[in-house]
């Protein structure tokens, strides 16, 4: 199966700030079947981005994703308020479909 | 717009079987594919299975012999039976739809459900 590894861990930033998130794969995607959600306190994962980088509906634009082979980046251009959450990484290219460890975003 | 809840027993002894239910309303179940999805407390996620309206299924290997997955096109409603828990099930279970024309990237989830696994 494809593990997911996200850096880092844990990303300290303030509200204005630009967050960029790291996923890296253990092999290498020939298709970006790659999506980004986020999931805040005692909520369910909202899509943010598939494909790599296409966002979702509703989705605003400071959120962005690229990436290929076996890294991708999600990136927040002005962190607001409401994106400190928890953002996890997923695969859909290949079975089993998995999700990366998570990062979590924190107000520093 | 579409919604999808999680029913079913929030407490399953060891050994027996999980057993929930996801409805789904506002939209029918035909022509997506159908995921649930778990998440231990304070842990990350994992894919249990999906299964398409007309009853193809796909499991992950890890949890493959002891999980089942239906749908009840009738009802607008898939479920998910796992047996042989243990504390290790214990987790909160989501359904998950697929975009349309995917397997695999979710754009609708119910609120899940907190499945504790305990004597």
């Amino acid at each position: 199966e494809i593990v997911l590894t996200q850096s880092p861990g844990t990303l300290s930033l303030s509200p204005g700030e630009r967050a960029t998130l790291s996923c890296r794969a253990s092999q290498t995607m020939t298709s970006p079947y790659l999506a980004w959600y986020q999931q805040r306190p005692g909520q369910a994962p909202r899509l943010l981005i598939f494909g790599a980088s296409s966002r979702a509906t509703g989705i605003p634009d400071r959120f962005s994703g690229s990436g290929s082979g076996t890294d991708f980046t999600l990136t927040i251009s002005g962190l607001e308020p409401e994106d400190f959450a928890v953002y996890y990484c997923q695969q859909y290219g290949r079975s089993p479909l998995t999700f990366g460890g998570g990062t979590q975003v924190e107000i520093k | 717009q579409v919604q999808l809840q999680e029913s079913g027993p929030g407490l399953v002894k060891p050994s027996e079987t999980l057993s929930l239910s996801c409805s789904v309303s506002g939209g029918s179940i035909s022509k997506y594919y159908w995921s649930w999805i778990r998440q231990p407390p304070g842990k990350g996620l994992e894919w249990i299975a999906y299964i398409y309206y007309s009853g193809t299924t796909n499991y992950n290997p890890s949890l493959k012999s002891r999980v089942t997955i239906s749908v009840d096109t009738s009802k607008n409603q898939f479920s998910l039976k796992l047996n042989s828990v243990t504390a290790a099930d214990t987790a909160i279970y989501y359904c998950a739809r697929a975009l349309w024309g995917s397997w695999g990237v979710f754009d609708s989830w119910g609120q899940g459900m907190l499945v504790t696994v305990s004597s």
